[in-house]
């Protein structure tokens, strides 16, 4: 069982480039989220997605794109990459008001 | 206002002392409250979750709910330094657009 499986881990991108985040889970949660981590934050949600078929804005969404390929896959696109994305960014899913499960991460830094 | 606050810290506690964290909440139709731990380099760990008023209790922690008050705790009680981490509130936000919201987290250390 490997819960969530989130790639990469690592990421280097120069200002305009664009890169797709990845994120898979085995446990057929209905929820899935994305979220990035800057120091003294905490977790900033940025997109989430209730059921299949559908997603939503969460506080940080500008600059980002999402889709919810299936039930198991929701990726985090980047179109044009600027310096502010720099940032960890953490894939999670859940069945509703239960436990959440994290991805490994994504240390993302824009050049 | 944020949908979910926590008291930003830093909170230091000598070692067997008890640490008490705090977390309000925006939403009053909010339904599940959880609690995560989160070490330096790694991702978020469930360690407690409640979802009635009042106390529920797991080995050293315990966690807190007045729904009335919008308000939700964590005590640790005989810390110890392996429990130096941040920790981050979350809270089910409902009402059609259900989603999983954190707080900013508050950086835990116990000292030797």
């Amino acid at each position: 069982n490997a819960g969530v499986t989130q790639t990469p881990k690592f990421q280097v991108l120069k200002t305009g480039q664009s890169m797709t985040l990845q994120c898979a889970q085995d446990m057929n949660h209905n929820s899935m989220y994305w979220y990035r981590q800057d120091p003294g934050m905490g977790l900033r949600l940025i997109y989430y997605s209730a059921s299949e078929g559908t997603t939503d804005k969460g506080e940080v969404p500008n600059g980002y794109n999402v889709s919810r390929l299936n039930k198991r896959e929701f990726s985090l696109r980047l179109e044009s990459a600027a310096p502010s994305q720099t940032s960890v960014y953490f894939c999670a899913s859940e069945t509703y008001g239960l436990e959440a499960f994290f991805g490994q991460g994504t240390r993302l830094t824009v050049v | 206002q944020k949908e979910v606050e926590q008291n930003s810290g830093p909170l230091s506690v000598p070692e067997g002392a008890i640490a008490s964290l705090n977390c309000t909440y925006s939403d009053r139709g909010s339904q599940s409250f959880f609690w995560y731990r989160q070490y330096s380099g790694k991702s978020p760990e469930l360690i407690m979750f409640i979802y009635s008023n009042g106390d529920k209790e797991d080995g050293r922690f315990t966690a807190q709910l007045n729904k009335a008050s919008q308000y939700v705790s964590l005590l640790i009680r005989d810390s110890q330094p392996s429990d130096s981490a941040t920790y981050l509130c979350a809270v089910n936000i409902g009402g059609g657009s259900e989603k999983l919201v954190f707080g900013k987290g508050t950086k835990l250390t116990v000292n030797p």
